[in-house]
């Protein structure tokens, strides 16, 4: 089955600065990669995704970038603001079923 | 509009009080998956639902069911929760199984006394 590997597990940026969470995948075919952002005590609410057709994708402040040869997926945001302050997960979809990164926590400082 | 309801928002049982956990949907997709996750790790996939076809996850305990009586509603009923069955669970829905977007609800914190 699909691994999927997240790194930082936690991640401090001050308010204004970018933050760059990495994740990493093992199964070639998986061609879908959400990523989530879940603040506490609620659902994890999509906020961007990619597929394995396309390389880059930006959405306002957020961005994701996708290297099918190296296997890796990257969320990028900028100017970042307390409200950003969360759990984000990637996922990547192999078959019918999301597999899940273990999670990045992330801390605005104001 | 919520579009992935999930009820109630918080639940407390007694240990070995079978529960039921529901989720509705807006949205009209053929697929609903449920969710458990635990304090700080990722969610884990119990099983789902392809419009009437009942997909259990190889490593789902049987204490966990499922049901889905129509398009719009599903259910998660645990037979004898244990105190390692404390969890928020979640219910997510997507158009399709393949290629498709998950939309989670809220979730449901599950307490066990």
């Amino acid at each position: 089955g699909e691994n999927v590997e997240q790194h930082p597990s936690t991640l401090s940026v001050q308010e204004g600065d970018s933050a760059v969470i990495k994740c990493t995948y093992s199964d070639s075919a998986s061609n879908y990669f959400p990523w989530y952002k879940q603040e506490l005590g609620k659902g994890p609410q999509l906020i961007i995704d990619i597929r394995s057709n396309v390389g880059e994708k930006k959405d306002q402040r957020i961005a994701v970038t996708l290297n099918k040869t190296a296997k890796h997926f990257s969320l990028h945001i900028t100017e970042t603001q307390p409200e950003d302050s969360a759990v984000y997960f990637c996922a990547a979809r192999d078959d019918y079923k999301l597999s899940f990164g273990a999670g990045t926590t992330v801390t605005v400082r104001a | 509009d919520a579009m992935v309801i999930q009820n109630p928002r918080y639940q407390v049982t007694q240990f070995g009080k079978p529960v039921t956990l529901s989720c509705s949907q807006t949205l009209n997709h053929n697929v609903m998956y449920w969710y458990q996750q635990k304090s700080s790790q990722a969610p884990k996939l119990l099983f789902h639902y392809y419009d009437k076809d009942f997909n259990n996850e190889a490593d789902t305990p049987d204490n966990f069911q499922s049901r889905r009586p129509n398009t719009s509603f599903c259910f998660l009923d645990i037979r004898s929760p244990g105190l390692g069955d404390a969890a928020m669970y979640l219910c997510a829905t997507s158009r399709d199984r393949w290629g498709e977007t998950q939309y989670f609800g809220p979730g449901t914190r599950l307490l066990v006394l």
